[in-house]
């Protein structure tokens, strides 16, 4: 059974810190690696790909993969009220289909 | 900005009933998704079409579940006989390519079985 593990949280930080989303996945054959954004009643909005080894970024935020230790990351730097959502991961190998873990609920408090 | 669109937002239906969701993808995208999300629970793969044939599907595509693009626009899930555990939001995705696998979702429809 392929997984994706993440933290439910919820992960309160104060604006303007840095939040740090983590997320460990179980099939060493995953290839791309997603983080998706879902505000509360809404679908999941794309917001950063990966898809080899190190950092990757855009804008606030940034992206880390480790292979080796099968886990990503998400940083989002000087966070913002508005950035108050559940930050999916989701992982694909050699198929079709993405793998999404539960999702990781951020609170930024002004 | 292209965008996947998907109809009804929500439909209610009794325990029984047959239930077609439809999903317009962006279009120039090749490869069609549905997804589901229970509420409070995560995002489940159902299945993945390209071609004009689905590529891969789950455990949960039973029987009861078909999908098509009947023109060249539309894609439809169809749930033959809806039980009260189908009850949840199902989302369609589409992607340019299988390779990026960069998933663009709709707004979701949300069924409720009663």
């Amino acid at each position: 059974q392929k997984e994706v593990e993440q933290n439910s949280g919820p992960l309160s930080v104060p604006e303007g810190a840095i939040a740090s989303l983590n997320c460990t996945y179980s099939d060493r054959v995953s290839q791309s690696f997603f983080w998706y954004r879902q505000y509360s009643g809404k679908s999941p909005e794309l917001i950063m790909s990966i898809y080899s080894n190190g950092d990757k970024e855009d804008g606030r935020f940034t992206a880390q993969l480790n292979k080796a230790s099968q886990y990503v990351s998400l940083l989002i730097r000087d966070s913002q009220p508005s950035d108050s959502a559940t930050y999916l991961c989701a992982v694909n190998g050699d198929t079709d289909k993405l793998i999404f873990g539960t999702g990781t609920r951020l609170q930024v408090f002004p | 900005e292209p965008e996947v669109t998907q109809t009804p937002s929500h439909q209610v239906t009794q325990m029984g009933q047959e239930v077609i969701l439809r999903c317009v993808p962006i279009s120039n995208h090749l490869y069609f998704y549905w997804y589901r999300q229970i509420l409070g629970q995560k995002v489940e793969f159902l299945v993945s079409f390209y071609n004009n044939e689905i590529s891969e599907k789950s455990e949960i595509f039973d029987d009861q579940f078909s999908v098509e693009r009947p023109d060249g626009s539309n894609f439809t899930l169809k749930i033959r006989s809806t039980k009260l555990e189908d009850s949840a939001m199902y989302f369609c995705a589409s992607s340019e390519a299988h390779s990026t696998g960069e998933l663009f979702f709709g707004e979701g429809s949300r069924l409720t079985v009663l």
